[in-house]
């Protein structure tokens, strides 16, 4: 069964210092991951997601994730956080398949709050 | 350009009452879901739907029902609700997944925050 791990429930950064949220998965096959963000309120809004191809992707927002296949870890990263970067961030890995179901596990999330 | 709307926002129940979660989409997605997101427990499967007249159960299928008579709409039965279902209702629509398709992504409705007591 696949699996996702956020081992952060509750991150306080600085505005304009960096940013990683962690983010570890179990999955049997190729894995198809996603960063979602959800502000107060508000539903999810995907940030970014990783097919294939380059290990590094890069989203909205100025936010990039990394895949490391060897580390089973996809972690979100911003240079430079803003105050408006306030939510909760979500981690989630989907079945790569072209057929059946399309189900997505998310991780517990992480909330991130920002310092003025 | 709505997306996915949700009715209604705020709902309070009590122990045994039903109601109806209802949810619409407006860009003709074969898919559609919903979730529920208890805190510090992220989002969980509820149903999913991969086209009119097709359901199927997810994770946390029990004390409820949903159907599908047109691509729009997705609605979710509470029939006896019970205090365990005290959290929040996210609907969300998707396009079918394909192979070298490098843009699926889920479209979330706002959510119905729902209290039994």
């Amino acid at each position: 069964a696949q699996s996702v791990t956020q081992p952060d429930i509750h991150i306080t950064v600085s505005e304009g210092a960096s940013l990683e949220l962690r983010c570890n998965y179990s999955y049997g096959a190729t894995p198809y991951l996603f960063w979602y963000v959800q502000s107060p309120g508000q539903g999810l809004q995907l940030l970014l997601k990783y097919f294939s191809g380059d290990t590094l992707v890069q989203g909205i927002k100025g936010f990039e994730a990394e895949f490391k296949r060897s580390q089973s870890s996809f972690n979100l990263r911003k240079p430079s956080v803003h105050w408006s970067d306030a939510a909760e961030y979500f981690c989630a890995v989907g079945p790569y398949s072209g057929a059946g179901s399309y189900q997505l596990t998310f991780g517990k999330g992480t909330k991130l709050s920002v310092i003025p | 350009n709505a997306g996915v709307t949700q009715t209604p926002k705020f709902r309070i129940l009590k122990i045994g009452q039903s109601m109806t979660l209802q949810c619409a989409q407006d860009m003709n997605h074969n898919y559609m879901y919903w979730y529920r997101q208890d805190p510090g427990m992220g989002l969980k499967l509820i149903y999913y739907s991969v086209g009119a007249g097709i359901t199927d159960k997810g994770e946390v299928p029990n004390g409820y029902n949903v159907s599908r008579s047109t691509t729009e709409d997705f609605p979710l039965r509470l029939e006896l609700a019970a205090p365990s279902q005290t959290s929040v209702y996210f609907c969300a629509s998707s396009y079918p997944p394909s192979l070298g398709r490098a843009n699926e992504k889920l479209f979330f409705g706002s959510g119905t925050q729902l209290s039994v007591l």
